[in-house]
């Protein structure tokens, strides 16, 4: 079957640097996405991969390894807003989106 | 900027009412979804339109079924509501089939007592 795995919550200090991860196993790839979601608001669109390697887009990075089925997103400098929960998501071979559950991310002072 | 709107933030409705949301995009996209969300599980795909008239099933069709007349409209409609299907459902368009991101909208929390 297909799966993507990510953690259900962690926890991080504002101002400093957090890292989630994604693992995914899938009948086919053609992309991973990351969306950010606040409570009681529509998922947005983060980020991209479709080649391994690291995406950096301002203060968040997206990385992705094929080969290990494998990705996280990277926020630094965190600020309050950044309190959320964040979505990974595999394109298959059929162009579906396959979601992983979010993982709530809880910014302390 | 993309603008996916909903009928309703919230709705109550009572088990073995007939109940419709409805989504509308106002960017041309070709495909449109609707998901739900529940907690502790990723969004799960209920049905999809690429196209006018056109519709597939996702992972989930069971108890649903969605209306697609025009482009920029997307409909999902519960024949008869039940307790089960209290949940978020979310709307997504996109532009067409292929390396496009998807944008939301804001959801509609139903609650079937």
């Amino acid at each position: 079957g297909q799966n993507i795995d990510q953690p259900t919550e962690m926890t991080a200090t504002e101002g400093a640097i957090v890292q989630i991860n994604c693992t995914y196993q899938t009948s086919g790839f053609n992309g991973l996405f990351w969306y950010q979601q606040h409570a009681g608001e529509a998922p947005t669109f983060l980020s991209y991969n479709v080649l391994d390697g690291l995406e950096e887009k301002g203060r968040f990075s997206s990385f992705l390894s094929r080969s290990k089925g494998y990705s996280y997103l990277l926020l630094k400098e965190l600020q309050m807003k950044d309190s959320a929960s964040y979505l990974c998501a595999v394109r298959d071979s059929n162009y579906q989106l396959i979601w992983g559950a979010g993982t709530k991310l809880i910014i302390k002072p | 900027d993309v603008k996916v709107t909903q009928s309703s933030r919230y709705l109550v409705k009572r088990t073995g009412e007939k109940v419709f949301l409805e989504c509308v995009q106002d960017m041309d996209h070709e495909n449109m979804f609707w998901y739900r969300q529940d907690p502790g599980l990723g969004l799960r795909l209920i049905y999809f339109s690429y196209d006018v008239k056109m519709k597939e099933k996702g992972d989930i069709p069971e108890g649903y079924s969605v209306s697609r007349e025009k482009k920029e409209r997307f409909s999902l409609i519960l024949e008869s509501a039940s307790t089960n299907q209290t949940s978020m459902y979310l709307c997504a368009s996109s532009l067409r089939t292929g390396l496009f991101e998807q944008y939301f909208g804001p959801g509609t929390r139903l609650t079937v007592t």
